[in-house]
């Protein structure tokens, strides 16, 4: 079985800031993780993904995020949020017996305050 | 060029009444799936099909039934609507396998009043 943890439904930053949006995952088997954006009422767009390849993930935007298996956290970050970065973010896990299944956290909303 | 688009972006409806949604991908995939966005945006997988077969149903009401005629269209056929239907509709493909990326359409809010 497989679940998704979003620690804090919403995250406030000043522009400039550090953005931090946390992640932690249950699997039962080796997991593909992945982030994803929405932005009002849009479709989700993927950031980055975890594959089993580099721990280390860059995505799209200055995005990033680490695979922590020890922690079983995948915890996004941007060294300095924009204004454009408002919107709400998810965190996906998957595996390779799951049909393509992905299974999403509760969501992160995340403001960002001039 | 939309890669997955579905229609109607909004839907406000009767209870009691059948709706249908209607997805089409153009990125060659071979699978496509409906998800469901609940007010609290939670989203939770409906159905899968991979090449017009059925591969997951997540214990969704026999109300709602997905139709594929091909690879490239997953329709979803929603009888009797219920106040409890309303939310947002998402549309996804990816190519078969849990570590590609699943692309989604803009979505379908459904309102059942």
């Amino acid at each position: 079985a497989q679940s998704v943890t979003q620690l804090g439904s919403h995250v406030s930053v000043s522009e400039g800031a550090l953005v931090l949006l946390r992640c932690n995952y249950s699997s039962s088997v080796p997991p593909y993780l992945f982030w994803y954006v929405q932005y009002p009422n849009q479709g989700l767009q993927l950031l980055l993904k975890y594959t089993s390849a580099a721990t280390l993930v860059k995505g799209i935007n200055g995005f990033e995020a680490e695979f922590k298996k020890s922690e079983t956290s995948f915890h996004l970050t941007k060294p300095s949020a924009h204004m454009s970065d408002a919107a709400e973010y998810f965190c996906a896990v998957s595996a390779d017996n799951q049909g393509g299944k992905l299974i999403f956290g509760q969501g992160t909303e995340l403001s960002v305050k001039p | 060029d939309t890669a997955v688009s579905q229609t109607p972006k909004y839907l406000v409806t009767q209870m009691g009444n059948d709706k249908s949604i209607k997805c089409e991908q153009n990125l060659g995939h071979d699978t496509m799936y409906w998800y469901k966005q609940d007010s609290k945006k939670f989203l939770k997988i409906m159905f899968s099909y991979n090449n017009k077969e059925l591969i997951i149903n997540e214990t969704v009401p026999n109300r709602f039934s997905p139709k594929s005629p091909d690879k490239a269209h997953l329709n979803l056929h929603i009888n009797s609507l219920e106040l409890g239907d309303s939310a947002v509709y998402f549309c996804a493909s990816s190519q078969a396998g849990g570590s590609t990326e699943a692309f989604f359409g803009q979505g379908t809010r459904l309102t059942v009043v």
